[in-house]
């Protein structure tokens, strides 16, 4: 059974860089596409981006130029960087991997809640 | 972007009870859309993808229909563990987006 983690600071003072780490057990890293997607409190589901395990990306252009992924085989883990955050980048994220098929996503983090605050 | 609007944004169903969510999205998603439900506290968790196909694990009581714009759940007998927010998601275009959301609350 495939099982994802999120880790990383649940603090970041605004204009700084959000970054979290997803470590996958249970499989392999390889041959999938992994995402990040964010839940504001409260409020609904924003893709934020993915990432193949070859490296490639894919953002959502809303968040293209804050957002950083990267990927590393070695650990079973991936990565967001999310620079000059501001209150409005406070959210549950969640790491998950795409399906197979097609981008939907069939297995998820419990998720961390991220708070921009000074 | 397609925006992908859910309706309505709560339902109240007795236990037992057939429970039907829609989702529509501004423009043709053809059949790739999914649905999560999310309790509270936990993840999202994939239900049907194209449209109609449950993912694995998951009751036959659980059934998707629709295509282009328009999308449907349908729970033909609300258990306890079911109620939750449900959520729907396009795939067809960048950016993957979802809807707000349907609460599905205990009437």
């Amino acid at each position: 059974q495939v099982q994802l983690q999120e880790s990383g600071p649940g603090l970041v003072k605004p204009s700084e860089t959000l970054s979290l780490n997803c470590t996958v057990s249970g499989g392999s890293i390889s041959s999938y596409w992994w995402t990040w997607i964010r839940q504001p409190p409260g409020k609904g589901l924003e893709w934020i981006g993915y990432i193949y395990y070859s490296g490639n990306t894919n953002y959502n252009p809303s968040l293209k130029s804050r957002v950083t992924m990267s990927v590393d085989t070695s650990k079973n883990q991936f990565s967001l960087n999310l620079s000059s955050v501001t209150a409005a980048d406070t959210a549950v994220y969640y790491c998950a991997r795409k399906g197979s098929g097609a981008s939907w996503f069939d297995y998820w983090g419990q998720g961390t809640l991220v708070t921009v605050s000074s | 972007e397609i925006v992908m609007t859910q309706s309505p944004a709560t339902l109240s169903v007795s236990p037992g009870e057939r429970a039907t969510l829609s989702c529509r999205a501004s423009q043709s998603v053809s059949s790739k859309l999914a649905w999560y439900h999310q309790k509270p506290g936990q993840a999202p968790r994939l239900l049907i993808y194209d449209a109609s196909t449950r993912a694995t694990g998951i009751p036959a009581r659980f059934s998707g229909s629709g295509s282009g714009t328009e999308f449907t759940l349908t729970i033909s007998s609300l258990q306890s563990e079911d109620f939750a927010v449900y959520y729907c998601q396009q795939y067809n275009n960048w950016p993957l987006t979802f809807g707000g959301g349907t609460k599905v609350e205990i009437k």
